[in-house]
């Protein structure tokens, strides 16, 4: 079968980091994705990884572990307009189906 | 940056109506693909569709629905007689075909009465 887990909500201060994680079962895996989405909008895509290890692109981060089925998603210098939905994702292969399988979301508020 | 596209952005319909939502993927993407989300809940893949044929489809996606390609720009999902429970928005998403980043229009958010 296949499922994929993220916590529901989480809470975090301006200007900290958080660390939003994710794990997934799966017979056939063709990377993970991690998307923003506010509120009625459509997912803004934030990280891919296919092989193992850390991908950075500014204040976001991305960890994967194949091995495990485990990826997180680091946030750092939080904003408040990070406020957001944050999506977990794989892609199940063949990847060019597109068949990416989402998890509920994990609602991140951003404090003051 | 280029973007997908979809119209319309909201759409009220009554139950048992026709309902078509249309999309422009980015111009020299390849694969083409519908997903949707109910209010709360996860999102949903529908269908992809390459080369002018569906290449998977997702168990939500019966003979109710159906997808085209009409010319070169456009990719349409067809809802032939809706139900309250498809009320969700519809995401159309293009994946170029090299890389794996598939990107997502705004959505087109259906209400079904």
């Amino acid at each position: 079968g296949q499922n994929i887990d993220q916590p529901t909500e989480m809470t975090a201060t301006e200007g900290a980091i958080v660390q939003i994680n994710c794990t997934y079962q799966t017979s056939g895996f063709n990377g993970l994705f991690w998307y923003q989405q506010h509120a009625g909008e459509a997912p803004t895509f934030l990280s891919y990884n296919v092989l193992d290890g850390l991908e950075e692109k500014g204040r976001f981060s991305s960890f994967l572990s194949r091995s495990k089925g485990y990826s997180y998603l680091l946030l750092k210098e939080l904003q408040m307009k990070d406020s957001a939905s944050y999506l977990c994702a794989f892609l199940k292969a063949p990847g060019n189906t597109g068949k990416l399988i989402f998890g509920q979301g994990t609602t991140l508020q951003v404090k003051p | 940056e280029p973007e997908v596209t979809q119209t319309p952005s909201h759409q009220v319909t009554q139950m048992g109506q026709e309902v078509i939502l249309r999309c422009v993927p980015i111009s020299n993407h390849l694969y083409f693909y519908w997903y949707r989300q109910i209010l709360g809940q996860k999102v949903e893949f529908l269908v992809s569709f390459y080369n002018n044929e569906i290449s998977e489809k997702s168990e939500i996606f019966d003979d109710q629905f159906s997808v085209e390609r009409p010319d070169g720009s456009n990719f349409t999902l067809k809802i032939r007689s809706t139900k309250l429970e498809d009320s969700a928005m519809y995401f159309c998403a293009s994946l170029q075909g090299s890389g794996n980043t598939i990107y997502f229009g705004e959505g087109s958010w259906l209400t079904v009465v």
